[in-house]
């Protein structure tokens, strides 16, 4: 099955806590990306990456890491997380940036930073 | 950038009844894609249906249609005969080839039966 897989699906973590949310996607895309969701804000793009070893920052790359050495994984990193970092990640992938069929999601991990 | 805007946070429809979600955005481009997903509990992301701005004729799939108005950068999403399993939160995302998709901030929906 056609799928992007995102673990964990939650996680509780304290301040200054190093944490990695995993992603993996079984389609062979080139294009990856990480979104946060909150309330009254909507998905807002973290990273996004174009292929192996090609990353960039989106609107709120803040406080956030990548890697793309493996064209089907696309980890997230939190250094240091902090409070403000509590929401719901969303992974997602495409054959393309500008694919016209949009993108598989990942089912979400929530995060909460206490 | 491009944004795209839901104005309406919370929409309540009675059940078989019709609703229609808003979604306004604003671009400068003639080519772009846009897309409504759809967010039940569950968390999973949706695809429920997609326009290309090129294509005059609205899209629809089943129950939901949109009514895409190019000039007033519009695209509505209309679902008809609403069911419960239709409760869910509701993104318009608007995509231009080699950019990213733009989210609007959601509408919740909730079906009364």
């Amino acid at each position: 099955e056609a799928q992007v897989t995102q673990n964990p699906r939650y996680l509780i973590t304290v301040t200054g806590k190093k944490l990695t949310v995993t992603c993996s996607q079984n389609m062979n895309h080139e294009y990856m990306s990480w979104y946060r969701q909150d309330p009254g804000l909507g998905l807002r793009q973290i990273y996004y990456s174009m292929n192996v070893e090609v990353t960039d920052k989106g609107d709120v790359p803040e406080g956030y890491k990548v890697s793309r050495k493996e064209k089907r994984n696309f980890p997230l990193i939190l250094e240091s997380p902090s409070p403000n970092q509590t929401s719901l990640y969303f992974c997602a992938s495409s054959h393309r940036r500008g694919d016209i069929y949009g993108y598989t999601f990942g089912s979400g991990t929530r995060l909460t930073v206490v | 950038a491009q944004t795209v805007t839901q104005s309406q946070p919370e929409m309540s429809v009675q059940e078989a009844e019709t609703v229609t979600l808003s979604c306004t955005y604003d671009t400068s481009e003639s080519d772009y894609y846009l897309f409504w997903y759809k967010q039940p509990p569950s968390r999973q992301m949706i695809l429920v249906i997609r326009q290309e701005a090129y294509k005059q004729q609205n899209a629809t799939e089943n129950r939901f249609s949109v009514n895409f108005q190019k000039a007033a950068k519009s695209f509505s999403l209309k679902i008809s005969d609403s069911q419960l399993g239709d409760a869910a939160m509701y993104f318009c995302a608007y995509r231009k080839d080699n950019n990213d998709m733009r989210f609007g901030a959601g509408t919740r929906l909730t079906v009364k039966p």
